[in-house]
């Protein structure tokens, strides 16, 4: 069963810490893996979209990584602000359909704290 | 930022009632998507499209409906609100193929009483 599982479920830093988001995933065949941001009553927002070559992405202040043999990516978040309130969901696409599905992880609920 | 949208973005209605949910996008995406997402929990697949008159049906079982007469327009459709119907609708779309970027709407918060 293809499934992503995201940890810790929440997490409350102070501001201009730094944290890191995991992601475990089962999606097989593996496609590219995402991670959103997604604002309380918003659409999610890509933050970074990386492929089984890619180890690692940047973007701004979130540093993405992949291994793409364990089946594990974290997101790392660098000199947090207040403004990164927000959960973060871990979608993993699948290569074997032409939708590309999306599997969605339940997020990670970050609280930055001043 | 996204050329996606959703209306109405906040919706309360009784039980029975017919709803339709808007989304349109205006980059040319053949690939829509509607999601159903519970407070906290992850977003789950409820109907899919890959062009003009072509729709499926996701993951998660849903009582609704939609519709692809026109690319830029994916309405959902509800013809007898429940109470079960609670919770927030997202639309999304994608172009291309590959390694292509999924846009979200802001979403339709629905509550019916």
């Amino acid at each position: 069963k293809n499934q992503v599982e995201q940890s810790p479920q929440s997490l409350i830093i102070l501001e201009g810490k730094n944290c890191t988001l995991q992601c475990n995933y089962t999606v097989s065949p593996f496609s590219n893996l995402r991670w959103y941001k997604q604002d309380t009553g918003r659409g999610p927002v890509s933050l970074t979209i990386m492929t089984f070559s890619e180890n690692t992405k940047s973007n701004g202040r979130y540093t993405a990584t992949l291994d793409a043999d364990t089946k594990q990516s974290s997101l790392h978040i660098t000199a947090s602000q207040l403004s990164d309130s927000a959960s973060y969901i871990c979608v993993v696409s699948d290569r074997g359909s032409t939708l590309g599905r999306l599997y969605f992880g339940r997020g990670t609920q970050l609280t930055v704290w001043p | 930022e996204a050329d996606i949208y959703q209306t109405p973005r906040y919706l309360v209605i009784g039980t029975g009632k017919k709803i339709t949910l808007e989304c349109s996008q205006t980059m040319g995406h053949d690939k829509m998507y509607w999601y159903q997402q519970d407070p906290g929990m992850e977003l789950h697949l409820i109907h899919y499209s890959y062009g003009v008159n072509s729709t499926e049906k996701g993951d998660l079982s849903s009582e609704s409906t939609v519709s692809r007469i026109r690319t830029e327009h994916f309405p959902l459709t509800l013809e007898s609100a429940r109470p079960s119907h609670t919770s927030q609708y997202l639309c999304a779309s994608s172009g291309g193929e590959g390694l292509t970027e999924a846009f979200f709407g802001q979403g339709t918060r629905l509550t019916v009483v």
